[in-house]
Formats: C-alpha cells, sequence, structure tokens
C-alpha cells in the first residue's frame, strides 16, 4: 500500500458525460500528478500540482482540467467524455516535486466510457 | 522529445533463469531514470532510482544499472512471484519538475 488513495475504483459513463475522479495524496506530500494509461500507450503523464498549484503540464485534453485543493487533495475532471477516453487513470504523489523526487501511485480509477 | 524504449516486450522465463531487462532512452540531460513494477489493474510500484551512469542498485533479485544511453533490470533465480510489468521512466533537466517520461513496459512471465 503506497498510501496514495483514488475514489472510486471504477467508473462507468456514457459519452458525452462528465466524471470526477479524487485523489488523496500521502501523508506529507505536496506534490500530486495524473497519468492516464491506455492499453496501447502506457503511462501518459496529464498534469501536475504543487502545493495547490499547477506545475507541469503533459499531454492533457483540453475536455480534461484537474485542482489541487488546501487540503492537498486532488481532483481530475473528464467532460464531454468520449469512447478513447476509457483507460486507467492514476495519482501520484511525491514529496516536494522538485529535484528528483520519487512519485508513489495510487491504485488507479478504471473509466469505461460507453 | 524524450523518449524511453523498453526490450523485449515480453519475456518468459523458467523460474530460476535468470535475464535482464532494456530500457534505452533519449532525453535531453538525465536527472533520473526510475524502474516500477506493475501487476495488472493495479498502480506501479517503486523500485529503483538511477541518477548517474556506473551506478548499480540492489533488492532481493533485481538489480538496476545506468549507463549513458541505457539501463538494465537484471533479475537472478526469478520466482513465479516476479511475474509482473516491469516501467522504466526518466526525468529530464529541462521541462517541468517531474516532467517524468514512462516506456511501455516489459511484461515478464516467470513460470514454475
Amino acid at each position: 500500500d503506497s498510501g496514495v488513495t483514488q475514489t472510486p475504483k471504477h467508473l462507468i459513463t456514457a459519452t458525452g458525460q462528465r466524471v470526477t475522479l479524487r485523489c488523496s495524496p500521502r501523508s506529507g506530500d505536496l506534490s500530486v500528478y495524473w497519468y492516464q494509461q491506455s492499453l496501447d500507450q502506457g503511462l501518459q503523464f496529464l498534469i501536475q500540482y504543487y502545493n495547490g498549484e499547477e506545475r507541469a503540464k503533459g499531454n492533457i485534453l483540453e475536455r480534461f482540467s484537474a485542482q489541487q485543493f488546501p487540503d492537498l487533495h486532488s481532483e481530475l475532471n473528464l467532460s464531454s467524455l468520449e469512447l478513447g477516453d476509457s483507460a486507467l487513470y492514476f495519482c501520484a504523489s511525491s514529496i516536494t516535486g522538485g529535484a528528483v523526487d520519487t512519485q508513489y501511485f495510487g491504485p488507479g480509477t478504471r473509466l469505461t466510457v460507453l | 522529445e524524450d523518449q524511453v524504449t523498453q526490450s523485449p516486450e515480453a519475456l518468459r522465463l523458467q523460474e530460476g533463469e535468470s535475464s535482464s531487462l532494456n530500457c534505452s532512452y533519449t532525453v535531453s540531460g538525465l536527472r533520473g531514470l526510475f524502474w516500477y513494477r506493475q501487476d495488472p489493474g493495479k498502480g506501479p510500484e517503486f523500485l529503483f532510482t538511477l541518477y548517474s551512469a556506473g551506478e548499480e542498485k540492489e533488492k532481493e533479485r533485481l538489480k538496476a544499472t545506468l549507463t549513458k544511453k541505457e539501463s538494465f533490470l537484471h533479475i537472478t533465480a526469478p520466482k513465479p512471484e516476479d511475474s509482473a510489468t516491469y516501467l522504466c521512466a526518466v526525468q529530464p533537466y529541462s521541462g517541468g519538475y517531474q516532467k517524468v517520461t514512462f516506456g511501455i513496459g516489459t511484461k515478464l512471465q516467470v513460470i514454475p
């Protein structure tokens, strides 16, 4: 158990809908990262937050947004969902988000868009 | 653009048959290279961080090494419980903090 929690574990929804994924980092970690993992693409970095502020952005679609709250938990919002958004979404956390920080991953949320 | 290529894509070993997994990378200045283990449907589990060429790290039956262009994960006398996908990732000096690029992984199956 990494100490990173994610809810829900599974999410099934329809195209065009909007969902919110939630992540709580390990105790003491200030940085949160979101990744998407599809079968044929591996882990794709989406976005990083550090202490409430956006720190780095990867291949995140405009339909997706995220935020980190004062209690350091983070939410990833996915809207206008398409079939291709079906994937595993992982959250990771690290102490500072700078230098070479080890990222610890949560168990993931499996999103299925029908 | 940072690139990570892992080979082979899949590897099947008999229990006790040692082997190595390869991670080749292209990055504009390596800040760190990471190895993770991932079981099906679960989050990646951290194994090692390597910082500079020549560095080696060991954990049980696993040993990771790093050169200027690639990293190897050596598995000595593997057991069935070592079956998993092993992911390699790199963090460059350029770009945002912790903008890590992952390879697709090597799926290892160890047969009793």
